[in-house]
């Protein structure tokens, strides 16, 4: 399976602030990039996804921005509120039943 | 968004004894599930594939003898854990892919397992 590379690893965001975490692929089959929130103790909740044909998809206060040229994608989340706080991963996978290849993940903390 | 539960959410076993982890799509049919398996802040780690009415597919360095899957319906795949040691207390994790326009792929809630 093909590295999915994410960072940063950890991230403290003041409230109100905007939260940016990013992801880079190399395996140009890919062609389904989701976003998941996870939450001690819990199992990774689909948060939004992209597919290559769009530069941007925006739902609510998330945004997934993508380059398919510099084969990267990320997140944004406006309006940090405390409540985001919680482990994001990126993923990618290829047409088919494929399983999804993870990024490391990226621990938000939001800070009143 | 479409539901997948996990059962159970935590189980507690002795070492030697076996234990089987239930994994359902709720409102979709999934001819393929995926395990995974996840240790304390690190990412998720594919173990196997699932198929329904076949034999599923591990990744390399996953005992398949240790690691039993079952994909006995459209609706359900089993995992057991087989002779389990404390080496084997981690947090699995069931995923199955809702086919259609847009393929997406959901998770269950998780099941932690201690091994004592």
């Amino acid at each position: 399976q093909q590295q999915v590379k994410q960072s940063p690893q950890s991230l403290i965001v003041q409230k109100g602030g905007i939260s940016i975490i990013n992801c880079a692929y190399e395996n140009t089959a890919f062609d389904y990039f989701p976003w998941y929130q996870q939450f001690p103790g819990k199992g990774p909740a689909l948060l939004i996804a992209i597919r290559p044909d769009v530069s941007e998809k925006k739902e609510g206060r998330f945004t997934i921005s993508f380059n398919k040229s510099a084969k990267q994608f990320s997140l944004h989340i406006m309006d940090s509120q405390p409540g985001d706080s919680a482990t994001y991963f990126c993923a990618a996978s290829s047409m088919g039943n494929t399983p999804l290849v993870f990024g490391k993940g990226t621990r938000l903390s939001v800070i009143a | 968004g479409a539901v997948v539960s996990q059962h159970p959410s935590w189980v507690i076993c002795k070492s030697g004894t076996s234990v089987k982890i239930e994994c359902r799509s709720l409102d979709f049919q999934a001819t393929t599930m995926f395990w995974y398996r996840q240790f304390p802040k690190q990412s998720l780690m594919l173990m196997a594939t699932s198929n329904e009415g076949s034999k599923a597919t591990y990744e390399q360095g996953v005992e398949k003898d240790k690691f039993l899957i079952n994909h006995a319906s459209l609706t359900l795949s089993t995992l057991t854990v087989t002779s389990a040691h404390p080496e084997d207390s981690s947090f699995y994790i069931c995923s199955a892919n809702r086919q259609g326009m847009n393929t997406e792929a959901f998770f269950g809630q998780g099941t932690r397992l201690t091994v004592v």
